[in-house]
């Protein structure tokens, strides 16, 4: 069975510091992973996913996440936090070889202070 | 645009009076599901279709049905809703290994 584990359950971080939100999964095979956030009364939306290729991948608002098969990770990061960046963060992962369901984490609430 | 449109946005209801919760997606997307996020939980899924007629459970599908007829609907439906069935419901659709792509989300309180 697959499952996905995001340790914290909040981050706080000052504006304009570098932010790391973390996530570890477990699945059978090549893992596709992503990560998406979620703002107050609103949907989740798609921030970045890795598949295969460069570990390091690129997403929307400046994120960046990194693939690590060793220790079956994909920590989120950026560089410079915002205060429009706190919102609620899932990570998300499923196996491929036609696997259609995919398992999130619990989420972690990102506080960025001003 | 590109959207998933859930409705409707808000209900509470009382136990046992059979609800509808529509889910709608114009991307022509094959796949599509519904999940319920509570807290400390996440998002869990409940059913999900992998295209017309095609519909199988998740890991929450007590209490809950769904039907696919057509690609762009896919509703959710409570026969005999509990308290226990409160909760904030999300759809969302993929086209093959695509990110999904989420509704805004229905709050059910059912009392």
């Amino acid at each position: 069975a697959q499952s996905v584990a995001q340790p914290e359950d909040q981050v706080n971080v000052a504006e304009g510091n570098p932010l790391t939100v973390k996530c570890t999964y477990s699945v059978s095979g090549n893992p596709y992973l992503f990560w998406y956030v979620q703002y107050p009364n609103r949907g989740l939306q798609f921030l970045l996913k890795y598949i295969t290729g460069d570990n390091l991948v690129k997403g929307s608002y400046g994120f960046e996440a990194e693939f690590n098969k060793s220790q079956t990770s994909f920590h989120l990061k950026k560089p410079s936090a915002l205060v429009s960046d706190s919102a609620l963060y899932f990570c998300a992962v499923r196996g491929g070889g036609g696997s259609y369901i995919p398992t999130f984490g619990r989420g972690t609430s990102l506080i960025v202070h001003p | 645009e590109a959207q998933v449109t859930q409705n409707p946005r808000y209900l509470i209801t009382v136990t046992g009076k059979k609800l509808t919760v529509t889910c709608s997606q114009n991307m022509n997307h094959e796949y599509m599901s519904w999940y319920r996020q509570d807290p400390g939980l996440g998002l869990r899924q409940i059913y999900y279709s992998m295209n017309v007629e095609v519909t199988d459970k998740g890991d929450v599908p007590e209490g809950y049905k769904v039907s696919r007829k057509e690609k762009r609907n896919f509703p959710l439906i409570l026969e005999s809703p509990s308290p226990n069935q409160t909760s904030l419901y999300f759809c969302a659709s993929r086209r093959g290994d695509q990110p999904q792509h989420f509704g805004d989300g229905t709050r059910l309180s059912i009392l």
